[in-house]
């Protein structure tokens, strides 16, 4: 089945410093890929829509120069917190959709964000 | 988006069928009926999806209502590696990959 694999599967990291986020997608090529923030008992948020080869399309409110995500292959996104802070503190979650079948999407594991 | 309905939280005693509800009165024509589930500190997993018949999985069967306002997810045999939250999503076409929107969900308790 098609897998989708996140890295670091959790950060601590100090307010400041920039986090990178890797979203891969192991077995199948994604022309899309979402994240999602997940904060304690809550649902998961869209954060953006990263597409292969262009810009990511970001929700509103989300600071496109704080979260940078870039896309670089159809197997690779990466999701960069610039500046952290505890505030940013969350659970990451980065799904893909699979290039030609438009109904799935398959989740990573997630990474669980803490900033001190 | 179109909007679901679930309830927050449910319970269901272990090795029993488990139904969980959700409503979609908006739902457009072209919207499939997805369900995901997220286990504790793990992102969500598919489970099943559909748009107007009923399907089944290895996992899981989805009734859909006949005017497709309502569905319903059935687990057959919960076990309690199925204690997870459920998510009822509607997803539409046309417009290629589709990004998602969850809501709160279905807190499944599963008592052994």
């Amino acid at each position: 089945g098609a897998v989708v694999s996140q890295h670091p599967s959790w950060v601590i990291c100090k307010s400041g410093t920039s986090v990178k986020i890797e979203c891969r997608s192991l077995d199948f090529q994604a022309t899309t890929m979402f994240w999602y923030r997940q904060f304690p008992k809550q649902s998961l948020m869209l954060m953006a829509t990263s597409n292969e080869g262009s810009k990511a399309t970001y929700e509103q409110g989300v600071e496109k120069d704080k979260f940078l995500i870039n896309h670089a292959s159809l197997t690779l996104s990466t999701l960069t917190v610039t500046s952290a802070h505890p505030e940013d503190s969350s659970f990451y979650i980065c799904s893909a959709a699979e290039t030609g079948k438009r109904y799935e999407q398959y989740f990573g594991p997630g990474t669980r964000l803490t900033v001190t | 988006d179109a909007k679901t309905t679930q309830p927050n939280s449910m319970e269901s005693n272990e090795e029993e069928p488990v139904h969980l509800p959700c409503n979609h009165s908006t739902i457009s024509g072209t919207d499939y009926i997805h369900w995901y589930r997220q286990l504790p500190s793990q992102g969500p997993e598919y489970v099943i999806h559909g748009l107007t018949s009923n399907v089944n999985n290895r996992m899981a069967s989805l009734a859909i209502a006949e005017d497709r306002k309502s569905s319903t997810l059935i687990l057959h045999r919960a076990t309690l590696r199925d204690a997870a939250v459920y998510y009822c999503i509607l997803t539409c076409i046309p417009g290629g990959y589709q990004k998602v929107t969850f809501g709160i969900g279905t807190k499944l308790q599963v008592i052994p």
